[in-house]
């Protein structure tokens, strides 16, 4: 069954430097979340979108921005990189109905330098 | 969305059965019960999912108290793979962000 793909899956940046993640949901799937996990923390919540629409915003940075496109296709771009924005960055899709499931992507790995 | 409260980390030996406690005082009535798991550097992967009473896949059980403050993820005779976070949650399952308690981290010894 078609999962969740991410891409990169590792990036190295330095600081100041932009990055730009992308996230393709399972077919059908109308809702894309993105979650920040640090190293030996638990995931955060940063946002997410359904049909293409903003949906929800967690604790994600100005630096920070997200968009859904007409593929149903997420995008994550991260400007001005800071050391502390290395992590995992989730990417999940879910049909956005209550009761169903998220299903996560492997994960992006960005280290900033 | 209701806080959860589960044991930071767990140990068992191989064969055994496991539960996992969590505790939801303030689940509201339309709140799903879903549990994950994540082993290092990937990402959580569903578990399973329960309303009420008991719910049984081919990976777990979980069992669900009439007042629904609490649940219990059963995992029958564990292996080393086994080894992994696993985080209860509360809410409306797909149609909201997860917010993320401590999870346990269970680590199974030969």
């Amino acid at each position: 069954a078609a999962g969740v793909i991410q891409s990169p899956r590792h990036l190295i940046k330095e600081k100041r430097e932009t990055a730009t993640l992308k996230c393709y949901p399972i077919p059908r799937h109308d809702t894309v979340y993105w979650y920040q996990q640090g190293p030996g923390q638990d995931p955060q919540f940063l946002i997410s979108f359904y049909e293409k629409m903003q949906s929800d915003k967690g604790s994600i940075p100005d630096r920070f921005s997200a968009q859904q496109f007409s593929d149903y296709h997420s995008e994550l771009n991260m400007s001005s990189l800071e050391l502390g924005d290395s992590a995992l960055y989730f990417c999940a899709s879910s049909l956005g109905e209550s009761g169903s499931e998220q299903f996560f992507g492997p994960g992006t790995r960005l280290t900033v330098l | 969305l209701a806080k959860t409260t589960q044991p930071i980390s767990m140990d068992s030996y191989e064969g055994q059965e496991v539960n996992i406690t969590c505790s939801h005082n303030n689940i509201a009535t339309n709140d799903y019960i879903t549990w994950y798991q994540q082993f290092p550097s990937q990402g959580p992967r569903f578990i399973i999912q329960g309303y009420k009473t008991k719910v049984t896949n081919e990976v777990a059980s979980l069992f669900i108290p009439a007042d629904r403050k609490s649940s219990t993820l059963s995992l029958p005779r564990v292996s080393l793979s086994d080894t992994a976070v696993y985080y209860c949650l509360v809410g409306d399952g797909g149609a909201s962000k997860i917010i993320f308690g401590s999870g346990t981290r269970l680590s199974i010894r030969p």
